[in-house]
Parts: C-alpha cells; structure tokens; sequence
C-alpha cells in the first residue's frame, strides 16, 4: 500500500499569501496519478487539480499542482477567504488508492 | 448536472444491519466506477472501495474487505454501502464519489453530500 505523507499538518497564513503544501508518496510507482482535493467545514471535498498538474473544471487558477514520481505540491497563489479549509491528496495509481491524512490552512 | 444524492442520517445500534444509498443522474450510471470513502469524527479521507456499476466489479481497500458490502443497482442508477453487524468504531460520515472519466484507475469527481451513520448504544 502506498502511503501518502502531507505537510505541513496545520499552515497558518493570512489573506493574499502564498500556500505551498506537500505530498509524498512512500513508492515512487504512482507517476503523476495523483488528485487533490478542497474539503471546507461541513462539506463535501471538492476536486481542484488532477494528474498531479491539471485543474479541475472551474476552479481558480490561483490553485497549481506540481511534481511526479514521489513529491507533490499544490500551490495557492494568494489565498482568499474561502481558501482556508482542509486539503487532501490523493494517488489513483494501484490499488488500494489512499488518501493522505490531510493539511489545514487555517486563518493567521 | 452530474450529481450524486445520497440516503439520510441514520442512527443505529451496536449490532444491526445498514445499507445506504448513492443514486446517480446526470450521467450514464453504467459507464463510470463509483466509490465510497470513509471520515471518521474530526478525521481524514479513507478509500473504502468502488464498484463499476456495469458488471458489479468491485475493488475493496483491504482495511474494509470483509467488513462491508459496496453492491450497485444499475437499474436505478443506485450505489449502496452495508454492514451486517455494525460497531461503534463504524460511526462516521461515508461519502460516495463517481470517478471523473471512464476507467479504473482516476480520481473522484463529484462527491456526495455525504451520510452520517452513527452507532450508539
């Protein structure tokens, strides 16, 4: 099973500054099958960016993913209001896919 | 619309069945795996297992093979998760997903809205 590694766990950052998170994988097998995902408070996660680099449909292009083989990032260029929320990444690669344990954006 | 609708809340007891429900529109049901994902109170994401509604072929994470049942029927477009026996440890908000394009092996895209089963004695 491949394990997915996100951080860091919580990033504190206020309104118009730049989100960096990470994501890596145990085994370098999963290429650039890697998704990731927006869950805010009491929703549903939301898909922004898959095969490691391609945004989803209408979502922002202040949101870019990055990397293959083992190390991932999203980037949020300037965080707006509705940016802060739990972000996953996710590897379709084999089976079982797994989801990494996640990293909060939270309000400075 | 693509959309996927879930069943309500359901609370139960240490030890009774379940089955809820995921129904699909928007889309040819057949054609597109539909997956289940697990979050636990205050968690994250856990795959559980999807199924290709087409043929009924599922895959399961092995952290929930034997413990429950992902089944499809396609003739209304439904997708159902089920326990024979459920735990308190099976409390949680379980999502159902479509994956995004045709095949296996992708992400998920769109999401549920999400049923809370909780499991209290």
């Amino acid at each position: 099973e491949i394990v997915l590694t996100q951080s860091p766990g919580t990033l504190s950052l206020s309104p118009g500054e730049r989100a960096t998170l990470s994501c890596r994988a145990s085994q370098g097998v999963i290429s650039t099958d890697l998704a990731w995902y927006q869950q805010r408070p009491g929703q549903s996660p939301r898909l922004l960016i898959y095969h490691a680099s391609r945004r989803a449909s209408g979502i922002p292009d202040r949101f870019s993913g990055s990397g293959s083989g083992t190390d991932f990032t999203l980037t949020i260029s300037r965080l707006e209001p509705e940016d802060f929320a739990v972000y996953y990444c996710q590897h379709y690669s084999n089976s079982p896919r797994t989801f990494g344990q996640g990293t909060k954006v939270e309000i400075k | 619309e693509v959309q996927l609708v879930q069943s309500g809340a359901e609370v139960k007891k240490p030890g009774e069945s379940l089955k809820i429900s995921c129904e699909g529109s928007g889309f040819t049901f057949s054609n597109f795996w539909i997956g289940w994902v697990r979050q636990m109170p205050g968690k994250g994401l856990e795959w559980m297992g999807i199924i290709y509604p087409g043929d009924s072929d599922t895959r399961y994470s092995p952290s929930f093979q034997g413990q429950v049942t992902i089944s499809v029927d396609k003739s209304i477009n439904t997708a159902y998760l089920q326990w024979s026996s459920l735990k308190a440890s099976d409390t949680a908000i379980y999502y159902c997903a479509r994956h995004g394009v045709l095949g296996e092996y992708n992400w998920f895209d769109p999401w549920g809205q999400g049923t809370q089963v909780t499991v209290s004695s």
